[in-house]
């Protein structure tokens, strides 16, 4: 199985700067590597695929990169509604698909 | 647009049972993959089990390996997820999802709780 290690755990930042966020695999995705939003009380959403892909209707402020086994979503002015948790999963080996324990992006 | 409706949670007492069903539109159920994934605050997102388009091929996480199974229903759209022996650490909340590796599509979730 391969293990997902998001860093930092939280992570503090003021509106208007720049967050950058790690997952990190225990063995090589290739770029077989998604990121998901999640405020409280909703399902994830769908932010990037293929590690640098940004799905349907989400805002370029947000960008993926990385290959291999580190990657890292970068959000580069945080607006209000980006304070949320964030998780990484993988999507290379499988079975089991797994995800990271999260990112939680707090306001500073 | 995507509806995927999960109903069949609730409260149960470990080494119970649940039947969990998900409803599905907006989209041609028959031609995805389904997978179910649980969220607990202690062990995050839990990826279940997922099942091919004509049930052919069925996956299960290792911890729920002979206790769940998960099957679909192509002519009503929905897909199940019978969970038996239920155990304290089954207790999540569980999504339908579309497809089998990253996915756009996720229900509300329902909540299992397994106490006694």
């Amino acid at each position: 199985e391969i293990v997902m290690t998001q860093s930092p755990a939280t992570l503090s930042v003021s509106p208007g700067e720049r967050a950058t966020l790690s997952c990190r695999a225990s063995q090589s995705l290739s770029s077989n590597l998604a990121w998901y939003q999640q405020k409280p009380g909703q399902a994830p959403r769908l932010l990037i695929y293929g590690a640098s892909t940004r799905a349907t209707g989400i805002p370029a402020r947000f960008s993926g990169s990385g290959s291999g086994t580190d990657f890292t979503l970068t959000i580069s002015s945080l607006q209000s509604e980006d304070f949320a948790v964030y998780f990484c999963q993988q999507y290379n080996n499988w079975p089991p698909w797994t995800f990271g324990q999260g990112t939680r992006v707090e306001i500073k | 647009e995507v509806q995927l409706v999960e109903s069949g949670g609730g409260l149960v007492q470990p080494g119970g049972s649940l039947r969990l069903s998900c409803a599905a539109s907006g989209f041609t159920f028959s031609s995805y993959w389904m997978s179910w994934v649980r969220q607990t605050p202690g062990k995050g997102l839990e990826w279940v089990a997922n099942i091919k388009q004509d049930g052919s091929e069925k996956y299960y996480v290792d911890s729920v390996k002979g206790r769940f199974t998960i099957s679909r229903d192509n002519a009503k759209n929905s897909l199940y997820l019978q969970m038996n022996s239920l155990r304290a650490e089954d207790t999540a909340v569980y999504y339908c999802v579309v497809g089998r590796g990253y996915s756009s599509s996720w229900g509300q979730g329902t909540l299992v709780t397994v106490s006694s």
